[in-house]
C-alpha cells in the first residue's frame, strides 16, 4: 500500500530552527508537496520538490531524497505565527496525491 | 490571488438529510477537488473534476456525488447524510489540464459538517 509518515506533533522555541521529516512509500513518484495549515484555516502551498536536493524559500527550505523516500521541511528563525500543521503530500505514478496526516508544530516563547 | 470560496463554514444536519456543499473558484481553473479531513488522517479525496460536466471518483466516493455544471463551481452532495460523514470538507482547485496535478492546490477554508 501507499504510505506517508510524518511526526504527529513537534515543539520548538521561538527564534530556533526545526526540521519536520516526511518519509514515503508510494507507487511511483512525480513530486512532493508541503502545505501549511493554521488551525481552522485552509491549507496553503509552501513548496514542491521533484528533483533531489534542497530548495530554499526565505525562512523555509525543503529537501528531497528520492532514493531514500525522504523529505524534510526546515523552518529557520521560528516565529509564533509558524505554529500550524504541516502537511506532506506525494504525487504517485498516476498523478494522485497521497497525503500524510500532518505534523502539528507548537512554537513556545 | 486565487480565491476558493465554500458556501458554509459550519453546518449541522440530521441523519438522512440531503446536504449540498458548494464551492466556487475565481481563477478559471480546470481542476477542482473535494477532500475530507479527519483528525489523525491525511486528506482523503472524495471526487475530482477536470472539466465542466466531468467527474472522477476519488478514494472514498461512497455516499457522495458531485456536480460541475459551470467551470467555476463544484458541488458536493451527500444524498442521505450519516453520522460517519461528520467531518471537515475541503474544496480545492488547480490550474492545468488533463493530469496536470503537479500544479499546486488552492484550498477553500473548509466546511465543518456535523451530522446528528
Amino acid at each position: 500500500g501507499q504510505n506517508i509518515d510524518q511526526p504527529t506533533e513537534m515543539t520548538a522555541t521561538e527564534g530556533a530552527i526545526v526540521q519536520i521529516n516526511c518519509t514515503y512509500q508510494t507507487s511511483g513518484f512525480n513530486g512532493l508537496f508541503w502545505y501549511q495549515q493554521h488551525a481552522g484555516e485552509a491549507p496553503t502551498f509552501l513548496s514542491y520538490n521533484v528533483l533531489d536536493g534542497l530548495e530554499e524559500k526565505g525562512r523555509f527550505s525543503s529537501f528531497l531524497s528520492r532514493s531514500k523516500g525522504y523529505s524534510y521541511l526546515l523552518l529557520k528563525e521560528l516565529q509564533m505565527k509558524d505554529s500550524a500543521s504541516y502537511l506532506c503530500a506525494v504525487l504517485d505514478s498516476n498523478y494522485q496525491l497521497i497525503w500524510g496526516a500532518g505534523t502539528k508544530l507548537i512554537i513556545k516563547p | 490571488d486565487v480565491k476558493v470560496t465554500q458556501s458554509s463554514r459550519y453546518l449541522v444536519k440530521r441523519t438522512g438529510e440531503k446536504v449540498f456543499l458548494e464551492c466556487v473558484q475565481d481563477m478559471d481553473h480546470e481542476n477542482m477537488f473535494w477532500y475530507r479531513q479527519d483528525p489523525g488522517l491525511g486528506l482523503r479525496l472524495i471526487y475530482f473534476s477536470y472539466d465542466v460536466k466531468m467527474k472522477e471518483k476519488g478514494d472514498i466516493p461512497e455516499g457522495y456525488s458531485v456536480s460541475r455544471e459551470k467551470k467555476e463551481r463544484f458541488s458536493l452532495i451527500l444524498e442521505s447524510a450519516s453520522t460517519n460523514q461528520t467531518s471537515m470538507y475541503l474544496c480545492a482547485s488547480a490550474s492545468g489540464s488533463g493530469s496536470g496535478l503537479n500544479e499546486k492546490l488552492f484550498f477553500g477554508s473548509g466546511t465543518q459538517l456535523s451530522v446528528l
